[in-house]
This record gives structure tokens, C-alpha cells and sequence, in this order.
């Protein structure tokens, strides 16, 4: 299971919008909609931001919302906001029970 | 609130083998949860390591699967992690995490532990 697509940077002003995506194939992002995103602030351990491509946990502020089209999912953050800078990962649990992780995306506010 | 803990060397030699403990708190390891391990090498992203059940069902990730064990001791509400004939290629920040068996989605994470192969 090779690592799903992400573009390696995003940036932003604030109170724009910006969107990460995350690219599989028909055969898991697809066919799949356990797709999880997490957020991952420089030295901490990532969040849990969107679980089952657009549900958000508890606590995460709904500017965070998830979506899916075809073999793409995506992540889009509604009024950027400093605190929103750090790496971002999506991943998914796959039909065999295993999970694979994007490659990760830099959302930088300028 | 559930709490996740990890421990262990912080060093290990080449062609050693690497032993982390995850220490859960606030919560059962006996839940239908299943229990995460994940590792990102120093500027680079995450990669799943394996997963266990209380039972003891283990499902791993086939690059590394020849070389990792995960178990879980219930009476302590841990688990761990091993992995044999390390190599520098496996340094990392080693995360313990909680995944919601439904979703497959890891709600909770340990803080992480960063462990460097070299002699």
C-alpha cells in the first residue's frame, strides 16, 4: 500500500481558506470512507482534526471540515488562524486492516 | 480522560533491538479499542507500525513485519513494542496510540519517544 498523495505545502493569509488534499486510488481512498486527518504543531504529537472523511471529534473548531470526490479527499480550514501552522496527515484504514498516512502538508499563515 | 504513555531506551545499538512500552491510563486496555503503534523519522511523516487487540490479534505493516512484535499485558493495561535488527533507518519519534475500531481513526496519542540506532 503505497503512501497517499498530499501536496507538500498550503499557505494562507488570515481568515482565508485553505484546502489539503489527499489522493489514493479507487481501490482505497475510493472505495473507503475511513479517512482520518490529524493535525501535527512543530515538536507535538498529531490531533485528531476529521475521522470518517467529514466527522469532526469534540472540541475541534468547525472551521475544520472534511470532504471526499472520487479518489480525493480533502481537508479544508475556513478562517485561517495562526494557531492553525503545522503539518497535516490523512490517513485511512484500508480493507486489509491496516492504515496508511499521506505524505504530509505544511500549511504555513502568512 | 484517556492518557497514553511511552517508555523506554532512548538508545539502541545497530542491529540491536528497540523495546517501548505503552503505558494507558484513564481507560481499559481491555476496551473493544484497538492499540496503535507509530513511527516518524526526524523531518519526515508517519508510518504505521501495527496494531493489537486485547485479545492479542495483531495485524503489522508488511515492510515491517519481519521484524515487529507487539503484545499486550492486560494486568498492567500496557502494551509494547519490539523491534529487531535495527538499523539507523529506524530512527524515529515513536508514538503510542488508540484507535477507534469503527472508524479507524486514532483519537488519542502518547506523547512520543524519540529513539536514535547508532553505536
Amino acid at each position: 500500500q503505497s503512501a497517499l498523495t498530499q501536496p507538500p505545502s498550503v499557505s494562507g493569509s488570515p481568515g482565508q481558506s485553505v484546502t489539503i488534499s489527499c489522493t489514493g486510488t479507487s481501490s482505497d481512498v475510493g472505495s473507503n470512507n475511513r479517512v482520518s486527518w490529524y493535525q501535527q504543531p512543530p515538536g507535538t504529537a498529531p490531533k485528531l482534526m476529521i475521522y470518517e472523511v467529514s466527522n469532526r471529534p469534540s472540541g475541534v473548531p468547525d472551521r475544520f471540515s472534511g470532504s471526499k470526490s472520487g479518489n480525493t479527499a480533502s481537508l479544508t480550514i475556513s478562517g485561517l488562524q495562526a494557531e492553525d501552522e503545522g503539518d497535516y496527515y490523512c490517513s485511512l484504514y484500508t480493507s486489509s486492516s491496516s492504515y496508511v498516512f499521506g505524505s504530509g502538508t505544511k500549511v504555513t499563515v502568512l | 480522560q484517556v492518557q497514553l504513555q511511552e517508555s523506554g531506551p532512548g538508545l539502541v545499538k545497530p542491529s540491536g533491538t528497540l523495546s517501548l512500552i505503552c503505558a494507558v491510563s484513564g481507560g481499559s486496555i481491555r476496551s473493544t479499542n484497538r492499540w496503535i503503534w507509530v513511527r516518524q523519522p526526524p523531518g519526515k511523516g508517519l508510518d504505521w507500525i501495527g496494531e493489537i487487540y486485547h485479545t492479542g490479534s495483531t495485524n503489522y505493516n508488511p515492510s515491517l513485519k519481519s521484524r515487529v512484535t507487539i503484545s499486550v499485558d492486560k494486568s498492567k493495561n500496557q502494551f509494547s513494542l519490539k523491534l529487531n535488527s535495527v538499523t539507523a533507518a529506524d530512527t524515529a519519534v515513536y508514538y503510542c496510540a488508540r484507535s477507534q475500531t469503527l472508524t479507524g481513526s486514532f483519537d488519542y496519542w502518547g506523547q512520543g519517544t524519540l529513539v536514535t540506532v547508532s553505536s
